[in-house]
């Protein structure tokens, strides 16, 4: 069965140190998600590709933030410089497309962040 | 604006028996779909169940059903025969359609924990 992939799985860093997350959504899928999800929330979306085009940054704090999906499959998301509020999971996600309302999204098992 | 509402953060249920998780929702659109997701301890969201504005059914997966009431605006999940591995956390979800402005971003309600005794 086709699945997210996600790494790393956990990551510990200290404030001020830059971070970086891969997502290798499931073959095929055009629309990727990174969402992220603070304890005892839900998820918030950051950014959306469809194909290696952002067509969803509102609430991606571009100041330290930065993600990318050059070639249109794989994703990197990047904050730099770290602080202590990112802590979170970051959680990736991708659908066949954005285009109807029943297009499911299918998670990655996230990458916990914890920001000392 | 898009708001989804569970106003269940924890429940208890014994195993092999029922359980309903409550979501209301928001919206003005006419077109949008209503997902149901459960987050275990480790983490991964794992998609359970899709309901569709437009469905005039129930949508059921296995042991997983929807009770969906248009006009009072709610989508609750029922469990049938809970296990021991229906612990953890259940998200609801909407999605409003494209030419609301939507880009296809779910939007998600804070969760409920689920706990089944043995």
């Amino acid at each position: 069965e086709a699945e997210v992939a996600q790494s790393p799985r956990y990551k510990i860093t200290e404030k001020s140190q830059a971070v970086a997350f891969w997502c290798d959504p499931i073959s095929g899928h055009a629309t990727l998600y990174w969402y992220r999800q603070i304890l005892g929330q839900g998820p918030e979306l950051l950014v959306q590709f469809q194909d290696e085009s952002v067509v969803d940054d509102s609430q991606l704090p571009k100041d330290r933030f930065s993600a990318e999906r050059l070639k249109g499959v794989d994703s990197t998301l990047k904050i730099q410089p770290a602080e202590l509020g990112d802590s979170a999971m970051y959680l990736c996600a991708s659908s066949l497309s954005r285009d109807r309302v029943g297009d499911t999204q299918y998670f990655g098992p996230g990458t916990r962040l914890t920001v000392l | 604006a898009q708001k989804i509402t569970q106003t269940q953060p924890g429940m208890f249920v014994q195993e092999k028996e029922a359980v309903t998780l409550d979501c209301t929702y928001d919206t003005s659109d006419q077109s949008y779909g209503l997902f149901w997701y459960k987050q275990p301890s480790s983490g991964e969201m794992i998609f359970l169940i899709y309901q569709g504005s437009y469905d005039e059914q129930n949508a059921t997966e296995g042991r997983y059903s929807l009770n969906f009431q248009k006009a009072r605006k709610s989508a609750n999940l029922v469990i049938s025969a809970s296990q021991l591995g229906d612990s953890a956390m259940y998200f609801c979800a909407m999605r409003e359609g494209r030419w609301s402005g939507n880009t296809g971003k779910l939007i998600f309600g804070q969760g409920t924990t689920l706990q089944v005794k043995p």
